[in-house]
């Protein structure tokens, strides 16, 4: 089993849908979560950190289930430049360690 | 610089040749890490810096690769005796301290895109 498992994808959603999807991890002393987008021949850049209680930014939400070792993201009125791969990242506390999952890619269509 | 600068930003190699790619992380940070990624697939953990030392090589493919920082800046991955194999963009990213909380964002460079003919 990898450490992060992601769907791979594609989801193709029509633009204006609400779209969610997981990132679950193996390693429960894992502490620190992010979100990644990555555009297509581009670097990744970061979304957004994912705080245990819960964070929102615009119209994305990061969730952070411990109980089952599982991170969300949920993106509303999707846009066309939503498109592009989507990865998380974990960590271990105060350790270099970032744990990629291979990533997630979304397609919103007009 | 303002952010992650990596050079060069494509490079064409034949089989058999060395190559040299350059990062010059974010003035300050003292974590650097290289990552190399395939068309359509993930990051490949290459090697971690953590200032000059290099902590964890653990991900390096084979002994043609090696990496180094001087400075406690500039990083250059250099690949020897390329193979085919090796095409794939070779990413650099870095951060301020390397440790693991929410705060430290990882912030990446455009990427050095190496292609071995």
């Amino acid at each position: 089993r990898k450490e992060v498992e992601q769907d791979p994808g594609p989801f193709n959603v029509p633009e204006g849908a609400t779209v969610a999807f997981n990132c679950t991890y193996s390693n429960s002393a894992s502490q620190s979560f992010f979100w990644y987008r990555q555009d297509c021949r581009k670097e990744p850049k970061l979304l957004m950190s994912v705080y245990s209680s819960g964070n929102e930014d615009g119209r994305f939400t990061a969730q952070l289930n411990r109980a089952s070792q599982y991170i969300s993201l949920l993106i509303r009125d999707s846009k066309l430049s939503d498109s592009a791969t989507y990865l998380c990242v974990v960590t271990t506390d105060s350790n270099y360690q970032l744990i990629w999952g291979a990533g997630t890619k979304l397609i919103i269509k007009p | 610089g303002a952010g992650v600068s990596q050079s060069p930003s494509n490079k064409v190699t034949e089989k058999g040749k060395d190559v040299e790619l350059r990062c010059d992380p974010i003035s300050g940070h003292t974590a650097l890490y290289w990552y190399r990624q395939s068309l359509g697939q993930g990051l490949e953990f290459l090697i971690y810096f953590q200032g000059n030392s290099a902590p964890d090589k653990s991900g390096l493919p084979s002994d043609r690769f090696s990496a180094e920082r001087t400075g406690g800046s500039v990083s250059t991955l250099t690949i020897q005796r390329t193979q085919q194999e090796d095409s794939a963009v070779y990413l650099c990213a870095s951060s301020s301290t390397g440790g693991g909380w929410a705060g430290n964002t990882i912030y990446f460079g455009e990427g050095s895109w190496l292609t071995v003919v």
